[in-house]
């Protein structure tokens, strides 16, 4: 089945590091692709989508693309923020699924001052 | 518009107690659907509801029923709770479109543990 695999956690960096959190999946077809974010406390919230192949999703300076060859979806961010502490998921939507999503286990992100 | 929303925010229950999970959107979509998040696990996907009227199994249904009162209201129930189903509970809601265009919009969570 579908499934979908993330960098273990947690990841803690300095204010202005650079961010990549890995994210690799396995389907057929032409998935959609997501990035989802959690503040503490909260639901999730749509950080980011990318729907084929090349495909690069950007969001509050937060950048990922669609790479089909090597089945990748990386997020990245070329300076972090305390603000950007939080849980991120990624995620597919198959084809196949209706409208169903399947997560990645989570990264949790803390940034330091 | 208040999105999703979901009652209560925390709950206690003792193994063997009942409970229901009420889930409520106003932005007038079709689909709705219940997940679990689990430490180290992410959200996995307990029950959806396509449309008004229609529900449908996820990965891990066993131990819980639902009902798509209309299409506003989509609740989770637990017969007989387990300390397995200790966990956080999501809602969400979404309109079907373009294939992979429809986002979906997750409510602030159920905090729900069984002893």
């Amino acid at each position: 089945g579908d499934s979908v695999t993330q960098m273990e956690g947690p990841v803690t960096l300095s204010e202005e590091a650079f961010l990549t959190i890995n994210c690799t999946y396995t389907a057929t077809g032409y998935p959609s692709l997501f990035w989802y974010v959690q503040y503490p406390g909260e639901g999730l919230q749509l950080l980011l989508k990318a729907t084929k192949a090349d495909d690069k999703g950007s969001n509050k300076g937060f950048e990922a693309t669609y790479r089909k060859e090597t089945t990748s979806f990386h997020l990245e961010k070329g300076s972090v923020q305390v603000s950007d502490s939080a849980v991120y998921f990624c995620a597919l939507r198959s084809v196949q699924g209706a409208q169903k999503l399947v997560f990645g286990q989570g990264t949790r992100l803390t940034i330091n001052p | 518009n208040a999105g999703v929303t979901q009652t209560p925010k925390f709950q206690v229950l003792k193994t063997g107690q009942s409970m229901t999970l009420q889930c409520a959107q106003d932005m007038n979509h079709n689909s709705m659907y219940w997940y679990r998040q689990d430490p180290g696990m992410g959200l996995r996907l307990i029950y959806y509801s396509a449309s008004e009227g229609t529900t449908d199994k996820g990965e891990v249904p066993n131990g819980y029923n639902v009902s798509r009162l209309n299409k506003r209201e989509f609740s989770l129930r637990l017969e007989s709770a387990a300390p397995s189903q200790t966990s956080v509970y999501f809602c969400a809601s979404s309109e079907p479109g373009l294939a992979g265009m429809n986002e979906q919009f997750f409510g602030p969570g159920t905090r729900l543990t069984v002893l």
